[in-house]
């Protein structure tokens, strides 16, 4: 069974406020890495598919990093607004399509 | 293009029953993958279905199996219902490579009493 660690494990902050959480991973048997939002009563939508070491995405306000030989991803968010507010997973990605999710960062963006 | 779809929505069951569940992916998505959510828990993959075949397992019991027709729809069935069951049930498509995003449906809210 593999292990993916996401920190912290929930989070509030002020709205403007930026903010980043933490997805550790194995290093070995890597594929790819993947940001998931996940906003109350909805289903999970996928933010960052990422497949390269040093991997750098963004979209809007939100940007990922990708390190695979120390096994760990940072999501970003700047300028963190009430719709932001939702649990973001990450998942783990190894060879056979089999998905690793960790148990997510609840994000709670205080107007 | 539709959405992934998962019907029933919500279901109630009692210990020793058994369930089936389905799931249509968004058109020309051949990949259909099962997830479970307990409080506290992650999403736990339970099995991965390409073209009519399990692709992927996860580590659930014998009673967790499933199936996939030729149009990509999928089935999930769980036998002799435990209480530990009860979960959110998600299934999600993707393209047919590896590590493709997952489109996620609105899941299946199982209680067993």
């Amino acid at each position: 069974i593999l292990n993916v660690e996401q920190s912290p494990q929930s989070l509030h902050v002020q709205e403007g406020d930026s903010t980043n959480f933490t997805c550790s991973f194995p290093s070995s048997n890597f594929y790819a890495l993947h940001w998931y939002r996940w906003e109350t009563a909805k289903s999970p939508e996928a933010l960052f598919v990422m497949t390269l070491n040093g991997d750098e995405k963004k979209k809007g306000r939100i940007s990922a990093t990708l390190n695979t030989k120390e096994g760990y991803s940072y999501l970003y968010i700047k300028g963190s607004q009430p719709e932001d507010s939702a649990t973001y997973l990450c998942a783990f990605i190894i060879d056979g399509n089999q998905f690793y999710f960790g148990t997510g960062t609840s994000l709670t963006v205080i107007p | 293009k539709a959405g992934v779809t998962q019907t029933p929505r919500y279901l109630i069951k009692t210990r020793g029953q058994q369930v089936t569940l389905s799931c249509s992916p968004i058109s020309g998505h051949r990949s259909v993958s099962w997830y479970q959510q307990t409080p506290g828990q992650g999403l736990q993959f339970l099995f991965e279905y390409f073209s009519e075949t399990q692709r992927n397992k996860g580590n659930f019991p014998g009673r967790f199996s499933g199936r996939q027709f030729s149009n990509s729809r999928s089935e999930m069935n769980v036998s002799t219902l435990e209480l530990g069951d009860s979960a959110l049930y998600l299934c999600a498509s993707s393209s047919s490579g590896q590590g493709y995003e997952q489109f996620f449906g609105p899941g299946t809210r199982l209680t067993v009493l």
